[in-house]
């Protein structure tokens, strides 16, 4: 049990779908992240909130978008992906900026 | 651009070897370099580094950070094959609100 949770753990959809990411932290961290993992290459850097304001955007494409009502919980929501967009989507939380980052389990995206 | 470099890329080794990883880069803005495993899912916090020369131990595994020479090394002694995993260096810079990962090394122990 890491303390960071996400859902779903498996989502497939089409390019058409609009559907959201959840991620949950029951470490009282003040910080969460959005990460994605493809095959081959490193993690990278989707979005950084810090008590509830965004403070990174890492050049993401407009279909992704994030919204964190509170310090506990981190949405990303998908609308029209495209097959590349398949990956891994890992969720991550820490006390502040300058602390480890503890990750979710991540959600596998399969984009047909 | 920050870039971290890890080496080797996969690794087959067989229980009770020792081994070490190890991980370089190139950033602007060092704050501390984190060591992280990933099995199946979620990567899992092994080790954050800030200062020069000061060795982080936990059981079998233990780190050490070099900022003049740029790098770290992950050790990993009397391996088992649960250490099998991908190894994962990351930087963190800036204000540190930027995390930078390296492609990872494949541990693979076997028998």
């Amino acid at each position: 049990e890491t303390g960071v949770t996400q859902t779903p753990r498996h989502l497939v959809m089409g390019m058409t779908n609009k559907k959201s990411l959840k991620c949950e932290q029951h470490l009282g961290h003040n910080a969460m992240y959005w990460y994605k993992q493809s095959a081959k290459k490193p993690l990278e850097l989707m979005f950084v909130y810090n008590f509830k304001e965004q403070t990174e955007n890492n050049s993401v494409p407009s279909r992704f978008s994030p919204e964190c009502p509170n310090s506990s919980h981190l949405f990303l929501h998908l609308h029209t992906l495209q097959p590349e967009d398949s990956a891994l989507y890992l969720c991550a939380s820490s006390q502040d900026q300058e602390r480890a980052q503890y990750f979710g389990p991540g959600t596998r995206l399969l984009v047909l | 651009e920050d870039k971290v470099v890890q080496s080797p890329l996969s690794l087959v080794v067989h229980e009770g070897d020792t081994v070490t990883l190890n991980c370089s880069y190139e950033v602007t803005n060092f704050r501390s370099l984190l060591w992280y495993k990933q099995e199946k899912k979620a990567p899992t916090f092994l080790f954050m580094l800030t200062s020069s020369g000061i060795e982080k131990k936990s059981g079998r595994l233990s780190s050490i950070l070099d900022k003049k020479e740029l790098f770290s090394i992950l050790n990993i002694t009397a391996t088992q094959t649960g250490d099998s995993a991908v190894y994962l260096c990351a930087v963190l810079t800036g204000g540190g609100n930027k995390l930078t990962f390296g492609t990872g090394t494949q541990l693979k122990v076997e028998l």
